[in-house]
């Protein structure tokens, strides 16, 4: 089964402290990961992905199979930061088809001045 | 930039009454998906579709569901006899391909209210 937890419903940090939001897996298989955000009355979207080992908008996060965890990162939180951040999760699959995503319970990130 | 629409923002309806939720995927994306949100819980997969096929479902999508794309452009979900425990909030996705890295973009969401 394919399970994903993000322990932190809430999180609230100062603005320029470091930000670090949870998140562990459960899959068999070789995972493919995700950060998806939702910034106020606006979409999710994707944030960055295992795969890419890209920073976007100074986030970071290391896939680490051997404690099953993806957590985000980010050194100087800014205000801007404050969202709603998802951790997915899509397994491989052995035929063609559309990849479902696993999504976390989500962590409400807050930045306070 | 081009993005995933979805059809009504908000939608409320009666128990037992039929519902169609409406996506319209980005242009070149061949892989569509639906997901919905309970207040104050999970995002949660309900059903792939590629090819003019569903690709998988969860348990959430039974006999009340369906989805379709009647055309080049949309696709719907429909549930032929809402429930109470129907009411969330949809979110239409499409991706270009199906691989397990591939980025999913999503709609803005149908808010739907079963009463």
């Amino acid at each position: 089964a394919q399970r994903v937890t993000q322990p932190e419903k809430l999180l609230s940090v100062f603005k320029g402290a470091p930000v670090e939001l949870k998140c562990n897996y459960s899959y068999s298989g070789s995972p493919e990961l995700f950060w998806y955000v939702q910034y106020s009355r606006q979409r999710l979207q994707l944030l960055l992905r295992h795969i890419s080992r890209e920073s976007i908008k100074g986030f970071t996060a290391d896939l680490n199979k051997g404690e099953t965890s993806f957590h985000l990162k980010k050194p100087f939180a800014q205000e801007e930061d404050s969202a709603m951040y998802y951790c997915a999760l899509s397994g491989r699959r052995a035929y063609q088809g559309a990849q479902k995503l696993v999504f976390g319970q989500g962590t409400r990130l807050t930045i306070n001045p | 930039e081009p993005e995933v629409t979805q059809t009504p923002s908000h939608q409320v309806t009666q128990m037992g009454q039929e519902v169609i939720l409406r996506c319209v995927p980005i242009s070149n994306h061949l892989y569509f998906y639906w997901y919905r949100q309970i207040l104050g819980q999970k995002v949660e997969f309900l059903v792939s579709f590629y090819n003019n096929e569903i690709s998988e479902k969860s348990e959430i999508f039974d006999d009340q569901f369906s989805v379709e794309r009647p055309d080049g452009s949309n696709f719907t979900l429909k549930i032929r006899s809402t429930k109470l425990e129907d009411s969330a909030m949809y979110f239409c996705a499409s991706s270009e391909e199906g691989r397990p890295s591939e980025t999913q973009y999503f709609g803005p969401g149908t808010r739907l209210l079963v009463l």
